[in-house]
């Protein structure tokens, strides 16, 4: 159980365009989904909580109009990087909560050429 | 403020032998220390975890022992296997989670 569908695993785009990430709960419903960014050989950095029917909240230092989420249903929150530059190059990953534990999407890594 | 502090950063240990990895925390409001188990291009996988009102939990090869007046917890891997190899996070809980920076796990064959 509890299981965490992140697509795509991997994309590459040019600078200036836009990609969405999508986060799924297969067999739960998850009110709250977090959104984590990865740098090479670093721990993750929660980017922010998404509550589902209502905004997300951001960390300190991440900028909202460029990380667009959207938590539209029980099962689904997206991740919208607009306006992608070569430094949002990064390995992003999701996470939802069921009870007291997290579980986390296989990640996203998105190369921006 | 780092608030889940983790050590080593990286480990190189014998096939067979024990790995340890050492976490520290900050916030008494933390009640749910998970270790997760990373694979390079892959997500966090849940390895075991535990909550505040227990000193040890053993899972398989794996046991956290956890020291609540030291704010102290440490992951022990027996008997380490080569597929072992792969970064490990501490992490802690109340509305979220705190992450560790990893450490960094090499099992020698």
């Amino acid at each position: 159980g509890a299981v965490v569908s992140q697509h795509p695993s991997w994309v590459i785009c040019k600078s200036g365009t836009s990609v969405k990430i999508e986060c799924r709960s297969l067999d739960f419903q998850a009110t709250t989904m977090f959104w984590y960014r990865q740098f090479p050989k670093q721990s993750l950095m929660l980017m922010a909580t998404s509550n589902e029917g209502s905004k997300a909240t951001y960390e300190q230092g991440v900028e909202k109009d460029k990380f667009l989420i959207n938590h539209a249903s029980l099962t689904l929150s997206t991740l919208t990087v607009t306006s992608a530059h070569p430094e949002d190059s990064s390995f992003y990953i999701c996470s939802a909560r069921r009870g007291v534990g997290y579980t986390f999407g296989s990640g996203t890594r998105l190369t921006v050429v | 403020q780092q608030q889940v502090k983790q050590s080593p950063q990286s480990l190189i240990v014998q096939k067979g032998g024990i790995s340890i990895i050492n976490c520290a925390y900050e916030n008494t409001a933390f009640d749910y220390f998970p270790w997760y188990q990373q694979f390079p291009g892959k997500g966090p996988a849940l390895l075991i975890a535990i909550r505040p009102d227990v000193s040890e939990k053993k899972e398989g090869r794996f046991t956290i022992s956890f020291n609540k007046s030291a704010k102290q917890f440490s992951l022990h891997i027996m008997d380490s296997q080569p597929g072992d190899s792969a970064t490990y996070f501490c992490a802690a809980s109340d509305d979220g989670l705190t992450f560790g920076k990893g450490t960094h796990l090499i099992i020698q064959p």
